[in-house]
């Protein structure tokens, strides 16, 4: 089966630094990804990471531990407008009909205060 | 425009009632999805496609069916709407194996 598990919610100050961890077990792993979700909106694409490290994109930095089944992402330099819900979603097996499926996790909301 | 437009985005209609929600995507992207979402359950997947001809169930597709009309139109069905189908529902497309793009949803509720 597949199991995801991040927080439901965490509150950050404006400025600040906060990491959203993700840990997984799923059947196989070929790819792991991240997504912002503003209340009411569609999901939109954050990072991607399948090999063991960290991805930086500016202010949003993404770390997988695949040994662990372990993501965390990192947001710098926080943001009002970074209040919103984070989706960690991993592409769990090989092969053609798993290799487009995403199993998401239920969301880490994050509220950003001044 | 969006790249991704779902129509309608809210509908209210009742129990028992074939409703048919609809995708479009100017992307030219092959692949295309239809999750739901609820409130402390996630993203989860009801159907995919690879290309027209080829269609997939997901994690969730009982009481849901799927149209593939053309590379850019993805249609969902319920053929009998029950009020646990009441979610918001996402279309999304993908090139490849790696991002996928969502369209801004359809909140449907079912009575």
């Amino acid at each position: 089966g597949q199991n995801i598990d991040q927080p439901t919610e965490m509150t950050a100050t404006e400025g600040a630094i906060v990491q959203i961890n993700c840990t997984y077990q799923t059947s196989g792993f070929n790819g792991l990804f991240w997504y912002q979700q503003h209340a009411g909106e569609a999901p939109t694409f954050l990072s991607y990471n399948v090999l063991d490290g960290l991805e930086e994109k500016g202010r949003f930095s993404s770390f997988l531990s695949r040994s662990k089944g372990y993501s965390y992402l990192l947001l710098k330099e926080l943001q009002m407008k970074d209040s919103a819900s984070y989706l960690c979603a991993v592409r769990p097996t090989l092969g053609r009909a798993g290799s487009y499926q995403l199993t998401f996790g239920k969301g880490t909301k994050l509220s950003v205060i001044p | 425009d969006a790249d991704v437009t779902q129509t309608p985005r809210n509908r209210i209609t009742k129990t028992g009632k074939r409703i048919m929600l609809e995708c479009s995507q100017t992307k030219g992207h092959d692949r295309m999805y239809w999750y739901r979402q609820d409130p402390g359950l996630g993203l989860r997947l009801i159907y995919y496609s690879f290309d027209v001809k080829d269609i997939n169930k997901g994690e969730i597709s009982d009481g849901y069916s799927v149209s593939r009309q053309a590379q850019a139109k993805f249609s969902l069905s319920l053929e009998s709407a029950i009020p646990n189908q009441t979610a918001l529902y996402f279309c999304a497309t993908g090139p490849d194996y790696n991002e996928q793009f969502f369209g801004p949803g359809t909140r449907l509720t079912v009575l």
